[in-house]
């Protein structure tokens, strides 16, 4: 069975802050992918990160990085110099690699809201 | 890339009428489509999965008689939530499975909120 824990509910932050989302998965699966995807206040989710299992490399896009971590079933994504178009719910999410594509598992969700 | 779009983006209808929402790939062929409904402030739950060209699956204790989920082509899949109910309103949300190198990855369109009066 899979399950994915974002243990914040919601986030508050002042404009320009540095902030990290958690997410801790767990899957019996060796190969699988993790997501993030964005839910802005229109609603549309927006794709931002896929990474396979075997890949551990930490990713940087422009403000955004991510850090995979296999050893303790986590994948966080951190915010650099947070900007109030960051506001938003952040959904991480898991698919095991014979259902990759499929079968999505989201997490609960965190609410990020940056203040000006 | 990767496009997906929703219609209506937002309906209100009195209880007992029918409303069908579609979901369609912009510009990609999208062999699987899935449904999500959104309750306020929670994570999304899958409701079906959709097949072009096949019956769709459901999820557990979602009603297929009330949800009627049809994937006629490879760009549009269709749900028509039957003799809607004020319990039926919600957020609800398709995606698309990518093709090609993106074929791990779903897509999502814009969703619909539903309002039943």
């Amino acid at each position: 069975a899979q399950k994915v824990t974002q243990a914040q509910t919601e986030i508050s932050v002042v404009e320009k802050e540095d902030v990290t989302l958690d997410c801790v998965y767990e899957t019996r699966d060796t190969t699988y992918y993790l997501f993030w995807y964005k839910q802005p206040p229109s609603g549309e989710l927006v794709f931002l990160i896929r990474r396979n299992s075997f890949d551990e490399q930490n990713e940087i896009s422009g403000r955004y990085s991510w850090n995979f971590q296999k050893s303790t079933s986590s994948f966080n994504f951190t915010i650099t110099a947070s900007q109030v178009v960051d506001s938003a719910v952040y959904f991480c999410a898991l698919s095991e690699a014979r259902n990759a594509g499929n079968m999505l598992t989201f997490g609960g969700g965190t609410r990020l809201m940056v203040k000006p | 890339g990767a496009v997906v779009s929703q219609h209506p983006s937002r309906v209100i209808c009195k209880s007992g009428t029918s409303v069908k929402i579609e979901c369609r790939s912009l510009d990609f062929q999208a062999t699987t489509m899935f449904w999500y409904r959104q309750f306020p402030k929670k994570s999304l739950m899958l409701m079906a999965t959709s097949n072009e060209g096949s019956k769709a699956t459901y999820e557990q204790g979602v009603e297929k008689d009330k949800f009627l989920i049809n994937h006629a082509s490879l760009t549009l899949s269709t749900l028509t939530v039957t003799s809607a109910h004020p319990e039926d309103s919600s957020f609800y949300i398709c995606s698309a499975r990518g093709s090609g190198r993106t074929s791990d990855t779903q897509y999502f369109g814009p969703g619909t909120r539903l309002t039943v009066l």
